[in-house]
């Protein structure tokens, strides 16, 4: 049972489009972070969230940590073939696991021109 | 500057053999971390090391597994009479220490057992 449920798996869409993919939980996290990766290559830190209700922009993305800091959105408006990659949610929850980080598995975004 | 490197960056090993995947964190981070990646999943934690010595290696799997970080900079991954299951991607991670976590990750090594 993956502790952190992302939605979609995966997702393929036009140049321009908007997308959104979900990362939720039952559980409370004390931040919570997204990352994209690429093929052959580690995940690449984006944004981390800590505080609940938190809005934070990058560009065109926009991410939001949900009030009971549970879950967590990603938001990309018009889509551009370099956004093509896998969106990983990752949680910390210091109390219960010290400083690891619990992933989900990952939303495979295509971007087509 | 630089990121984390790992080596080798391909690994491909036969069954029963060990081996050692090699991390170098960001210079200045005082934690490093294993993560191991199957293929259409996310990083699992293996272990996390805070200084010289391994704060929490509850994600090892097995007593197959092991690490070191002797200085407290770069660590060894080391796999004993590996299987073929042990094949993923092999994940580094350094961050600055004690409750930062902002990880960030190496390219990581590919594992295959054959």
């Amino acid at each position: 049972t993956q502790l952190l449920e992302q939605s979609p798996q995966f997702l393929s869409i036009q140049e321009g489009e908007n997308l959104t993919v979900y990362c939720n939980s039952s559980s409370v996290f004390s931040s919570l972070q997204w990352y994209r990766q690429e093929p052959g290559e580690g995940p690449v830190l984006l944004v981390t969230v800590v505080t609940g209700g938190e809005v934070k922009k990058l560009k065109r993305l926009t991410f939001q940590f949900g009030d009971a800091r549970k879950d967590s959105s990603l938001h990309i408006t018009a889509a551009q073939p370099g956004d093509t990659g896998l969106y990983l949610c990752a949680g910390a929850r210091l109390r219960e696991y010290g400083n690891k980080l619990v992933f989900g598995a990952g939303t495979i975004l295509r971007v087509k021109s | 500057g630089a990121g984390v490197s790992q080596t080798p960056s391909n690994k491909v090993t036969e069954k029963g053999k060990y081996v050692e995947l090699r991390c170098d964190p960001i210079s200045g981070h005082t934690a490093l971390y294993w993560y191991r990646q199957s293929l259409g999943q996310g990083p699992e934690f293996l272990i996390y090391f805070q200084g010289t010595g391994a704060a929490d290696d509850s994600g090892l799997p097995n007593d197959r597994f092991f690490a070191v970080r002797p200085e407290g900079s770069v660590s060894t991954l080391k796999i004993q009479r590996t299987e073929r299951g042990d094949s993923a991607v092999y994940l580094c991670a350094s961050s600055m220490g004690q409750g930062g976590n902002e990880q960030y990750f190496g390219p990581g090594t590919r594992l295959t057992v054959t």
